[in-house]
């Protein structure tokens, strides 16, 4: 299995509602990232995590929680929303001793397009 | 100035032709340089990955990365209407998970049949 997956592939949500993005990978990597892309835009870090610990955040706003419950999950937890929110939210994992170079690059999930009205 | 200039093209060329990306960067501490493809409303997908300065070929792609000019490149040979796509180079100083990836602004490139 060589892939990341996330779910859902599209979310539309309220500024008043809580909702969470999954991603998932069975790579055996021990990094996983959370990325915002904007239409034509390239991808903006938000979140890694090292070891299932956050090693960094990005000054992303507190209505964005990252939660990495074991080494193949990671969520994003949404709460009020602004409209400005909406992007497509990609998470990335990659393997932090790999034997090769390569095995230690990210490799990035479909997305998941997310609309805030 | 940014890390990374990318021109956000978009480039057009007509099928079977050879086309050439590029990006410059300032930041002369990075020594991994990726291309990564992504297709419209796709996640992005690594193409090439190259270390430091010299030049990496794979089927019809080549990547080159001079680090006395600071550039680097990706050459498509024979494109075709499937590398229709955007393409984002990223870069980073050293090879560790934690690293953040430093990207371009991506070139939408389009190959007419």
């Amino acid at each position: 299995d060589t892939e990341v997956t996330q779910t859902p592939k599209h979310l539309v949500m309220g500024m008043t509602n809580k909702k969470s993005l999954k991603c998932e990978q069975h790579m055996g990597h021990r990094a996983m990232y959370w990325y915002k892309q904007k239409a034509k835009k390239p991808p903006e870090l938000m979140f890694v995590y090292s070891y299932e610990k956050l090693s960094i955040n990005e000054s992303v706003p507190s209505r964005f929680s990252p939660e990495c419950p074991n080494s193949s999950l990671l969520n994003l937890h949404l709460h009020a929303l602004q409209p400005e929110d909406s992007a497509l939210y990609l998470c990335a994992s990659s393997q932090d001793r790999g034997r090769t170079r390569k095995s230690r690059e990210q490799f990035f999930g479909p997305g998941t397009r997310l609309t805030v009205l | 100035q940014k890390e990374v200039e990318q021109d956000p093209g978009p480039l057009s060329v007509p099928e079977g032709a050879i086309v050439s990306l590029n990006c410059t960067y300032s930041n002369s501490a990075f020594q991994y340089f990726m291309w990564y493809r992504q297709y419209s409303r796709k996640g992005p997908e690594l193409l090439m990955y190259t270390y430091s300065s010299g030049n990496k070929e794979d089927g019809r792609f080549t990547a080159q990365v001079d680090k006395s000019s600071k550039y680097i490149s990706l050459f498509i040979r024979d494109s075709q209407p499937s590398d229709s796509a955007t393409y984002l180079c990223a870069m980073k100083p050293v090879m560790e998970y934690g690293n953040k990836l430093v990207f371009g602004a991506g070139t939408i490139l389009r190959v007419k049949s």
